[in-house]
């Protein structure tokens, strides 16, 4: 079974410009996540998706970030202005079971440096 | 909201000894208890996980512990080997109807040959 996708796996761009992240999920996963990994730190969630309905984005910051998962597979995070603040890596992360605090599988993430 | 803090932060043991690594949470409503391995360069992988319902669960050399009561839950890594070294995460889920999970900030184990 093929695992989590992500692309591109490294992105550097200057402050002020716009980046996006794509991810593919595990096949039959109805849940998917995008996270946020500052260095040295755990991941915190931005933004949760059940299908390509939006259960929890109470911690995107929604001025600057934006996502969607047409067609309730892929999905998108984009970032636009970028800040110095948002160099990290971006996770996403998949699950089969919704509302079950089931097991998430991660994708490879993303690095972002932004200059 | 969910609280969950991590010790220690850094642990370096010996090829062979054992590894424990302590969780606290603050949600008493959480019942799910994962733990991530994370590998320079790669995405979290999950290595063991608990629910509410059980206090220990164990998988070859990997075992977790959960007390409910005092709120934290233990990860036990025995003999220890070098490709154990990683940076491991617990989180835990914060019992509401998304399956949310908050992570620790992660305990960087270096196993020395």
């Amino acid at each position: 079974e093929a695992g989590v996708a992500q692309s591109p796996r490294y992105k550097i761009i200057e402050k002020r410009q716009s980046v996006a992240f794509w991810c593919n999920p595990i096949s039959g996963h109805a849940t998917l996540y995008w996270y946020q990994q500052i260095l040295g730190q755990g991941p915190k969630l931005l933004i949760q998706f059940q299908n390509n309905g939006v259960v929890d984005d109470s911690q995107l910051p929604k001025d600057r970030f934006s996502a969607e998962r047409l067609k309730g597979v892929d999905s998108t995070l984009k970032i636009q202005p970028a800040k110095l603040e948002d160099s990290a890596v971006y996770l996403c992360a998949s699950s089969s079971i919704q509302g079950d605090s089931d097991t998430q599988y991660f994708g490879p993430g993303t690095r972002l440096t932004v200059l | 909201g969910e609280n969950v803090e991590q010790h220690p932060s850094t642990l370096s043991v010996q090829e062979g000894d054992s590894a424990v690594i302590k969780c606290t949470y603050s949600d008493s409503a959480s019942n799910y208890f994962p733990w991530y391995k994370q590998e320079l360069g790669k995405g979290p992988q999950l290595i063991i996980d608990i629910r509410s319902n059980v206090g220990e669960k164990k998988d070859q050399r990997i075992a977790v512990t959960l007390n409910k009561t005092a709120k934290h839950f233990s990860l036990h890594i025995t003999e220890t080997q070098p490709e154990d070294s990683a940076v491991y995460f617990c989180a835990a889920g914060d019992g509401g109807s998304q399956g949310n999970l908050i992570f620790g900030k992660g305990t960087k184990l270096s196993v020395k040959p």
